[in-house]
C-alpha cells in the first residue's frame, strides 16, 4: 500500500495567515492526490483533486501543488470557518489511502 | 441537492453483525461508484471498501475483508455494508462517499455525515 505522510500534525495559525501543508507519498503517485477538509460531526469536503485541481464552489485562497511524491496544499487567507483537520489521499493504486491529517487550530 | 444519508449503526458485541445503509438522493445513482470509509475516535481516515456502478467491481481493505461485505441496490439508490464478525478495532463513523473522476483522476466529491458503529462488550 503507499503511504502518505503529511506534515506538520498540527498548526496553530492566526486569521490572514497563510498556511502550507504538506504530503509526502512512500512512492510516486503522478499527480492522482486529493485534499480533503474535515470538521467535527461534518461530512468531510473534498477542496481538490488530481493535485492542483479545485473542486467547484471552493474558495480560491485554498491551493494545490506538486507531483509525483511530494504535494502542497496552501491556504493563502487563513478564515475563521478553514479551522479544521486536513487530509491528503491518493488514488493512483488501490487501497486509496489517506494521509494522518493535519490539524489547523486557531493562534 | 446531492445528498448521502447513512443509517444503522450502533452498539454491538465482538463477534455480533450490523447492516449500514446509505441512502443517496439528487443524483442519478446507478452512474455512480461508491465507497465506505470510516474514521476511528481520535483517528484519521480510513478507506473501507468500493463498488463500481453496475458491481462489476468490488474492493476491499485488508483489514476488513472476508468480514464485510459491500453492496447496492440502485433501483433503491442504496448502498450497503453488511459486517459480520466484528471487532472492537471496528469501533469508527463510517461515511459513504461517492465516487467521481476527471479522465483518470478519481475523487469522493460528495460525503454523507456518517453512522456511529460502536462494539464493545
Amino acid at each position: 500500500d503507499i503511504q502518505l505522510t503529511q506534515s506538520p500534525s498540527s498548526l496553530s495559525a492566526s486569521v490572514g495567515d497563510r498556511v502550507t501543508i504538506t504530503c509526502r507519498a512512500s512512492q510516486s503517485i503522478s499527480t492522482y492526490l486529493n485534499w480533503y477538509q474535515h470538521k467535527p460531526g461534518k461530512a468531510p469536503k473534498l477542496l481538490i483533486y488530481a493535485a492542483s485541481s479545485l473542486q467547484s464552489g471552493v474558495p480560491s485562497r485554498f491551493s494545490g501543488s506538486g507531483s509525483g511524491t511530494d504535494f502542497t496544499l496552501t491556504i493563502t487567507s487563513l478564515q475563521p470557518e478553514d479551522f479544521a483537520t486536513y487530509y491528503c489521499q491518493q488514488t493512483y493504486s488501490t487501497p486509496p489511502t489517506f494521509g494522518q491529517g493535519t490539524k489547523v487550530e486557531i493562534k | 441537492e446531492v445528498q448521502l444519508v447513512e443509517s444503522g449503526g450502533g452498539l454491538v458485541k465482538p463477534g455480533g453483525s450490523l447492516r449500514l445503509s446509505c441512502a443517496a438522493s439528487g443524483f442519478t445513482f446507478s452512474s455512480y461508484g461508491v465507497n465506505w470509509v470510516r474514521q476511528a475516535p481520535g483517528k484519521g481516515l480510513e478507506w473501507v471498501s468500493a463498488i463500481s456502478s453496475s458491481s462489476s467491481y468490488i474492493y476491499y481493505a485488508d483489514s476488513v475483508k472476508g468480514r464485510f461485505t459491500i453492496s447496492r441496490d440502485n433501483a433503491k439508490s442504496s448502498l450497503y455494508l453488511q459486517m459480520n464478525s466484528l471487532r472492537a478495532e471496528d469501533t469508527a463513523v463510517y461515511y459513504c462517499a461517492r465516487e467521481n473522476s476527471y479522465g483518470d483522476f478519481i475523487y469522493f466529491d460528495y460525503w454523507g455525515q456518517g453512522t456511529l458503529v460502536t462494539v464493545s462488550s
